[in-house]
């Protein structure tokens, strides 16, 4: 059971242009959302993260949004920038007994320039 | 360290052989967490450790999996008898302290193939 959905395996977008990559959750329980990033050959590195008391976080040119009745979160990048072709990961945790992180599958995303 | 260290960074064995693989967190990091990506899948989580002991085991998939952690610090991950699905990236990730605003640094992974 995928409790955290990215329904698109891949984006190209054009480079200055925006990026809106998604994400789905099943768990209601859910309280913290991140993004991580991923280039070849290296660890996810954390990009963004927002609190479900809050709708919308922003971080220079990246921002999430989040609307809980929908269960559903996107990352916003503009404009993008080649170098932000990577494979974007989505990520949710509730508490029980630990915190742990459930990923999705991620999307990878490649800015053409 | 500056960062969380794993190693190897590739590893090919022989199914059925055992392999251990290495996880040195960032310094003072009291949460060390185990996750494996396979071919085209997500980041599946395997273990859980707070200290040296390990609360959440539950995404161990079979009893081939084992893994330790001792002096708060270095951990090792287990596989025996290894199979062809066993096949994957290891990821071992740290944090300050268990809690869900602490986001997790990941190290390079280990690729293992099991041929």
């Amino acid at each position: 059971d995928q409790q955290v959905k990215q329904n698109s395996p891949s984006l190209s977008v054009q480079e200055g242009r925006i990026s809106i990559l998604n994400c789905d959750y099943t768990n209601s329980m859910f309280d913290y959302f991140l993004w991580y990033k991923k280039y070849p050959a290296e660890g996810p590195t954390f990009l963004i993260s927002i609190s479900s008391i809050k709708d919308k976080n922003e971080d220079g040119r990246f921002t999430v949004f989040l609307n809980k009745s929908a269960k559903h979160l996107s990352l916003h990048i503009v404009p993008s920038q080649p170098g932000d072709s990577a494979v974007y990961f989505c990520a949710a945790s509730t508490y029980s007994g630990t915190y742990k992180y459930i990923f999705g599958t991620g999307t990878r995303l490649k800015v053409l320039a | 360290g500056a960062g969380v260290s794993q190693s190897p960074s590739n590893k090919v064995t022989e199914k059925g052989k055992d392999v251990e693989l290495r996880c040195d967190p960032i310094s003072g990091h009291t949460a060390l967490y185990w996750y494996r990506q396979r071919l085209g899948q997500g980041l599946e989580f395997l273990i859980y450790f707070q200290g040296n002991s390990a609360p959440d085991k539950s995404g161990l998939p079979s009893d081939r999996f084992s893994a330790e952690r001792t002096g708060e610090s270095v951990s090792t991950l287990t596989i025996q008898r290894t199979q062809q699905e066993d096949s994957a990236v290891y990821l071992c990730a740290s944090s300050p302290r268990t809690g869900a605003n602490y986001g997790y640094t990941f190290g390079s992974g280990t690729r293992l193939t099991v041929v």
